[in-house]
């Protein structure tokens, strides 16, 4: 079964409004990764935030963790049509071994 | 610089057939991975090397699946006498594989797969 679950699973917005998906886990992890997939291609590296952190920035991204709920969530500000793509929740736990969710698809709309 | 490339993009085959899927990582990184993606949904781990080596080959759904790693660079996966639920997308990542497992992974854009 999957670590992560990702919510919503779908989710269609306008352009300039701002997209919060979330991720809900299950056991301890090292850290927890996001990562984005436009149609057809592989998966690109968004942010990486540890275990002892509870936010961190990257330009219009903003993840936040709590360990004690075992969630995460990925704020993209003022998106632009270019953010349409599936984002995916992986943690990561002992070992090398990335666990991944089931991604949430988002549309922006122009 | 060259990121991850997978070959073929695109493979059509008979059930029952053999299948080999490539990956070439980045120059430099080793720690490979190897994971499925069926149409919608999220990735299912199947394999990683660190180097040569396989430490964690727990993904690999049943024996008609193999992997390979030959020089610490290029990538194989092999699918013995497919069946059609083994259609998906495979995806290969590449990392610098350092211990402290803060790296990030840097993926393929994969092989679609179709069993007839």
């Amino acid at each position: 079964s999957q670590q992560g679950e990702e919510d919503p699973q779908a989710l269609s917005i306008q352009e300039g409004e701002n997209a919060t998906m979330n991720c809900s886990y299950k056991t301890s992890i090292n850290n927890l990764q996001w990562y984005r997939q436009n149609s057809g291609r592989g998966l690109v590296h968004l942010i990486l935030i540890r275990s002892n952190e509870r936010e961190k920035h990257s330009g219009r991204l903003r993840v936040t963790l709590d360990t004690s709920k075992k969630s995460s969530s990925l704020l993209i500000t003022a998106s632009r049509a270019a953010d349409t793509a599936s984002y995916f929740c992986a943690t990561k736990a002992a070992g090398n071994k990335l666990t991944f969710g089931g991604g949430t698809r988002v549309l922006v709309k122009p | 610089g060259a990121g991850v490339s997978q070959s073929p993009s695109n493979k059509v085959t008979e059930k029952g057939k053999d299948v080999e899927l490539r990956c070439d990582p980045i120059s430099g990184h080793t720690a490979l991975y190897w994971y499925r993606q069926s149409l919608g949904q999220g990735l299912e781990f199947l394999i990683y090397f660190q180097g040569n080596s396989a430490p964690d080959k727990s993904g690999l759904p049943s024996d008609r699946f193999s992997a390979e790693r030959t020089g610490g660079s290029v990538s194989t996966l092999t699918i013995q006498r497919t069946q059609q639920e083994d259609s998906a997308v495979y995806l290969c990542a590449s990392s610098l594989g350092r211990g402290d497992g803060l790296q990030p992974q840097h993926f393929g854009d994969g092989t679609r797969l179709s069993i007839l």
